[in-house]
């Protein structure tokens, strides 16, 4: 069965420290997602990045970064000189490739960011 | 624009009573999907569907119906047999599994 943690439940920083956000996952698929939502206080989701099993590349978008390691099956989330319009909750998804469960989504628990002016 | 229209925003149900939430997505997407979230929690899946008239059980379907007559439309009824319905419902759509999902603004559900 697949699952993910984020075992951070809440960080709290102030504005233009640099912040982390872990996730761990498991499954028995060789062919894997992962995704990385972001909830402000409105509700709704906004997604922010999708990486396949195959593509173990950093990527950078901006102010954010992901780093994919498949040895220690993490996709952590970095968000570089952290602004008050990031404060919300981010939360980490996975979905496998196979069969039925290619529509599942499987969501961790999400970590609530707070930056601080 | 495209987009999912969630609605109501909010919604009180009575005791015994169904309620039904309205996902209307003009997004072109096959696959619709209905979420639910608690506080602290992450978002569970209750039912999600892959083209029309063709819906499937998720982690927590019992107590919710969904039907799925057109493309566009992908309505949740939450049942009186649902004992505990206050949340956060969050309705999404993708154009292939996989893929993104896009998220509506959802529907707080709560007991008078």
């Amino acid at each position: 069965a697949q699952k993910v943690t984020q075992a951070q439940t809440e960080i709290s920083v102030v504005e233009k420290e640099d912040v982390t956000l872990d996730c761990v996952y498991e499954t028995r698929d060789t062919t894997y997602y992962l995704f990385w939502y972001k909830q402000p206080p409105s509700g709704e989701l906004v997604f922010l990045i999708r990486r396949n099993s195959f593509d173990e590349q950093n990527e950078i978008s901006g102010r954010y970064s992901w780093n994919f390691q498949k040895s220690t099956s993490s996709f952590n989330f970095t968000i570089t000189a952290s602004q008050v319009v990031d404060s919300a909750v981010y939360f980490c998804a996975l979905s496998e490739a196979g069969g039925g469960s290619n529509y599942k989504l499987t969501f961790g628990k999400g970590t609530l960011l707070t930056v601080n002016p | 624009d495209g987009g999912i229209t969630q609605s109501p925003k909010y919604l009180f149900r009575k005791e015994g009573q169904n309620v039904t939430l309205s996902c209307e997505q003009n997004l072109n997407h096959d696959a619709m999907y209905w979420y639910r979230q608690d506080p602290g929690q992450g978002l569970r899946l209750i039912y999600y569907s892959q083209i029309v008239n063709d819906f499937q059980k998720g982690d927590i379907a019992e107590g919710y119906s969904v039907s799925r007559e057109k493309k566009e439309s992908f309505p949740l009824t939450v049942t009186s047999a649902q004992k505990n319905p206050t949340a956060f419902y969050l309705c999404a759509s993708s154009i292939l599994p996989n893929q993104p999902q896009h998220f509506g603004d959802g529907t707080r559900l709560s007991i008078l």
